[in-house]
């Protein structure tokens, strides 16, 4: 079955570093790949998608590139900012008779002024 | 926009009580999902509807059941509520094809069961 596997957190981070948190999936098909981010007491929000290989999804500043030859989905932002501390999950849909998406378990960013 | 309306947002039930969480939805979704969201175990599907009146378990069914009587309301029920059933639910929808759009979020219900 499919399933998406993010690095384990906490990521502790200075403000203005350099972030990386990665994702990596196994699907039977051809996905399309998403971010969702979940700040304290919140929701999940999109954060970003690629629905094909090689599209670069970017959002506030964060960027993650499909890569099919590796599986990976990995989320980037050149410089992070006190407000980016949250919860990122990392999720793939496939088609199928529901389109139910597979979540990662979260990576937690913890970002120190 | 409203987006999903998750009611209430907090409450604390004694064992054996039951009660509703409801979900609503004001984008047209066709799709509705309810899912938990537990410490170190990241989002587990409950139950899901892929239109008005259809219904179908995900991954952790047992001691809820839902019902999709109108489009835009996707309710959440637990007839008799254990300690096991203290979480985080939150209410997402989506298109019929969510490989496009993704999904949109509810704020949550923070269920403690005591």
């Amino acid at each position: 079955g499919d399933s998406v596997t993010q690095m384990e957190g906490p990521v502790t981070l200075s403000e203005e570093a350099f972030l990386t948190i990665n994702c990596t999936y196994t699907a039977t098909g051809y996905p399309s790949l998403f971010w969702y981010v979940q700040y304290p007491g919140e929701g999940l929000q999109l954060l970003l998608k690629a629905t094909k290989a090689d599209d670069k999804g970017s959002n506030k500043g964060f960027e993650a590139t499909y890569r099919k030859e590796t599986t990976s989905f990995h989320l980037e932002k050149g410089s992070v900012q006190v407000s980016d501390s949250a919860v990122y999950f990392c999720a793939l849909s496939e088609k199928g008779g529901s389109y139910i998406p597979t979540f990662g378990r979260g990576t937690s960013l913890i970002v120190h002024p | 926009n409203a987006g999903v309306t998750q009611t209430p947002k907090f409450r604390v039930l004694k064992t054996g009580q039951s009660m509703t969480l409801l979900c609503a939805q004001d984008m047209n979704h066709e799709y509705m999902y309810w899912y938990r969201q537990d410490p170190g175990m990241g989002l587990r599907l409950i139950h899901y509807s892929v239109g008005e009146g259809t219904t179908a378990k995900g991954e952790v069914p047992d001691g809820y059941n839902v019902s999709r009587l109108k489009k835009q309301n996707f309710l959440l029920g637990l007839e008799s509520a254990a300690p096991s059933q203290t979480s985080v639910y939150f209410c997402a929808s989506s298109y019929g094809d969510s490989r496009s759009y993704g999904y949109t979020f509810g704020s949550g219900t923070r269920l403690t069961v005591v």
